[in-house]
């Protein structure tokens, strides 16, 4: 089992270009996360799936869309890139939305916007 | 306002020691908590989860959960130069119905 997947690892984008993270998992988890870690500022939530079909928004969710594909993938999608979205992105996945079961990431995305 | 603090550190041990981690939370309501570990460069690993108030044990990894004092604390027996990294503390805020991370304690064993 390869767990969370995600790609790509590194990119670099400039002011008000668009681009996809993807995430896929292969746990058969219900639930997926997004979210993205900046110094001193901890991991915070971009928005999350329950379960397939559904989206809510997470802590810090302007600037980002998201779209549950199905139950193993989740895409997080940057439609005009700001310097501010430069951080580190990861994607996490449980066996339920009830956050009493434990989350498990991927590898992380480094996002750069210049 | 944060709601699950941790000191940044570092905090450094020598090999062997006992190393002691530990995190505030401000949800009274909070029933679940998480520890991870995170190295340089790296992304979160799961490393022990605590639903109940008291002890559990994994290997050299003990939680204690204490919810009347409102903190929770992860002790690393043995400590070993592979332990330093990052642990974060997270916990589920019962109001915004998610998980909330404190920033992490940066641990360094020391041969």
């Amino acid at each position: 089992n390869a767990g969370v997947t995600q790609t790509p690892k590194f990119q670099v984008l400039k002011t008000g270009q668009s681009m996809t993270l993807q995430c896929a998992q292969d746990m058969n988890h219900n639930s997926m996360y997004w979210y993205r870690q900046d110094p001193g500022m901890g991991l915070r939530l971009i928005y999350y799936s329950a379960s397939e079909g559904t989206t809510d928004k997470g802590e810090v969710p302007n600037g980002y869309n998201v779209s549950r594909l199905n139950k193993r993938e989740f895409s997080l999608r940057l439609e005009s890139a700001a310097p501010s979205q430069t951080s580190v992105y990861f994607c996490a996945s449980s066996e339920s939305g009830g956050f009493s079961y434990e989350q498990y990431f991927g590898p992380g995305t480094r996002l750069t916007v210049t | 306002q944060k709601e699950v603090e941790q000191n940044s550190g570092p905090l450094s041990v020598p090999e062997g020691a006992i190393a002691s981690l530990n995190c505030t939370y401000s949800d009274r309501g909070s029933q679940s908590f998480f520890w991870y570990r995170q190295y340089s460069g790296k992304s979160p690993e799961l490393i022990m989860s605590i639903y109940s108030n008291g002890d559990k044990e994994d290997g050299r990894f003990t939680a204690q959960l204490n919810k009347a004092s409102q903190y929770v604390s992860l002790l690393i027996r043995d400590s070993q130069p592979s332990d330093s990294a990052t642990y974060l503390c997270a916990g589920y805020d019962t109001g915004r119905r998610a998980l909330t991370f404190g920033s992490g304690t940066r641990l360094q064993v020391q041969p």
